[in-house]
């Protein structure tokens, strides 16, 4: 299985800073990343495939990159809204796998 | 753009047995790749299964042999038969649609699984 290993597990930032979260792969897997946003008591949230392509509807401040195994989702100026938690998936292999996530918290 | 219903969860003692259902609207679900994901209380995200559109299921190893995924596309629904329930199964279950790919862009709210005597 591939393992997806995310970090920090936990920011503080205020409203206005660049937030940037990495996530690494156990093994290559090209370009098949995504990035999902979950608030508290409710279903995750596609906000990036593919590494960098955003899903419709979510803001341009959110951005993707990386290859092969490691990956950046960076947030170019945090807004309220966007506190919440942070998964990458890897959508190479079955089984399918998640990193533990990243909860972004206001400072 | 389409939505999904969860239905199913409860309160079970281990060992018992419950199947989940996703009811899908506004789109067909044996045109997707139909998924199970679950999130134990205070925890991440668990792949659980897929099933393709030809038919074919994959599980997590976590639940092979116990769970087993179904679709009526009669109904537009795919189930979870879960089997041999043990306590760490305990989650909020969410049916999520993949296009063609493993990009889960559509989730269902969820539905609760409690596993406990």
């Amino acid at each position: 299985d591939i393992q997806m290993t995310q970090s920090p597990s936990s920011l503080s930032a205020s409203v206005g800073d660049r937030v940037t979260i990495t996530c690494r792969a156990s093994q290559t897997i090209r370009s098949n990343l995504n990035w999902y946003q979950q608030k508290p008591g409710k279903a995750p949230n596609l906000l990036i495939y593919g590494v960098s392509s955003l899903q419709s509807g979510v803001p341009s401040r959110f951005g993707g990159s990386g290859s092969g195994t490691d990956f950046t989702l960076t947030i170019s100026s945090v807004q309220p809204e966007d506190f919440a938690t942070y998964y990458c998936q890897q959508s190479n292999s079955i089984p399918l796998t998640f990193g533990g996530g990243t909860r972004v918290e206001i400072k | 753009e389409g939505q999904l219903v969860e239905s199913g969860g409860g309160l079970i003692q281990p060992g018992g047995s419950l199947r989940l259902s996703c009811a899908a609207s506004g789109f067909t679900v044996s045109n997707n790749y139909m998924n199970w994901v679950r999130q134990a209380p205070g925890k991440g995200l668990e792949w659980v299964s897929v099933i393709h559109f030809g038919g074919g299921t994959y599980y997590a190893d976590s639940v092979k042999g116990r769970f087993t995924m179904s679709r009526d596309s009669s109904k537009n629904t795919v189930y979870l038969q879960m089997n041999s329930l043990r306590a760490d199964d305990t989650a909020v279950y969410y049916c999520a649609r993949a296009p063609g790919h493993y990009d889960l862009d559509l989730w269902g709210q969820g539905t609760t699984v409690t596993v406990s005597s």
